[in-house]
């Protein structure tokens, strides 16, 4: 089958560096994405990886080890406003579809 | 440009009626994505439609379908409601669903079913 495993909590103080990982099983996907999702808003996309290794957009970078079905989301400078669900998410495994993660609940604390 | 549009942004249903809901893309994105939220579940795919063509579809019973319109425009009909069908429906939009663009969500419509 197809799924992806993330942490359901992590917790991180103001300022500080975190890791948010990403297992799966499932082959065949074109790409791994991540998305943000504060309470009650709608999910918005952080960044894809389609090729092994790491993309970096400002305080936030990702990477992909398809050898390794891995990948995680790097949050850097963390603000109180990172607070959120993350999700990573794999598309193209048996057609157009994304298949998601359960999503990881980031707390920063102050 | 304006965003994806969900209506309603809530909705209350009895057990055992039907339910549509209507998702607007984005101008000029072709491909719109279905998906049902459920706390701690993540979002479960329902369904991709592309130039009014299902492409793929999750794993839900026949009482979830839909369809597009020549004007990208997508609804959702769930018949027979059950309790577990209460959840926080999302619809995306993308270029033309590739994967490697962007998905811009709606809000959702938020489904109460008792």
């Amino acid at each position: 089958g197809q799924s992806l495993e993330q942490p359901s909590e992590v917790t991180a103080v103001e300022g500080a560096i975190v890791q948010i990982n990403c297992t799966y099983q499932t082959s065949g996907f074109y790409g791994l994405s991540w998305y943000q999702q504060h309470d009650g808003g709608a999910p918005t996309f952080l960044s894809y990886n389609a090729l092994d290794g790491l993309e970096e957009t400002g305080r936030f970078s990702s990477f992909l080890s398809r050898s390794d079905s891995y990948g995680y989301l790097l949050l850097q400078e963390l603000q109180m406003k990172d607070s959120a669900s993350y999700f990573c998410a794999v598309f193209g495994t048996g057609g157009f579809k994304t298949i998601f993660g359960a999503g990881t609940r980031l707390f920063v604390k102050a | 440009k304006a965003g994806v549009t969900q209506t309603p942004r809530y909705l209350i249903k009895t057990r055992g009626q039907q339910v549509t809901l209507s998702c607007s893309p984005i101008s000029g994105h072709r491909s719109v994505s279905w998906y049902q939220q459920t706390p701690g579940q993540g979002l479960q795919f329902l369904f991709e439609y592309f130039s009014e063509t299902q492409r793929n579809k999750g794993n839900f019973p026949g009482r979830f379908s839909g369809r597009q319109f020549s004007n990208s425009r997508s609804e959702m009909n769930v018949s027979t409601l059950e309790l577990g069908d209460s959840a926080l429906y999302l619809c995306a939009s993308s270029l033309v669903g590739d994967g490697n663009t962007e998905a811009f969500f709606g809000q959702g419509t938020r489904l109460t079913v008792v």
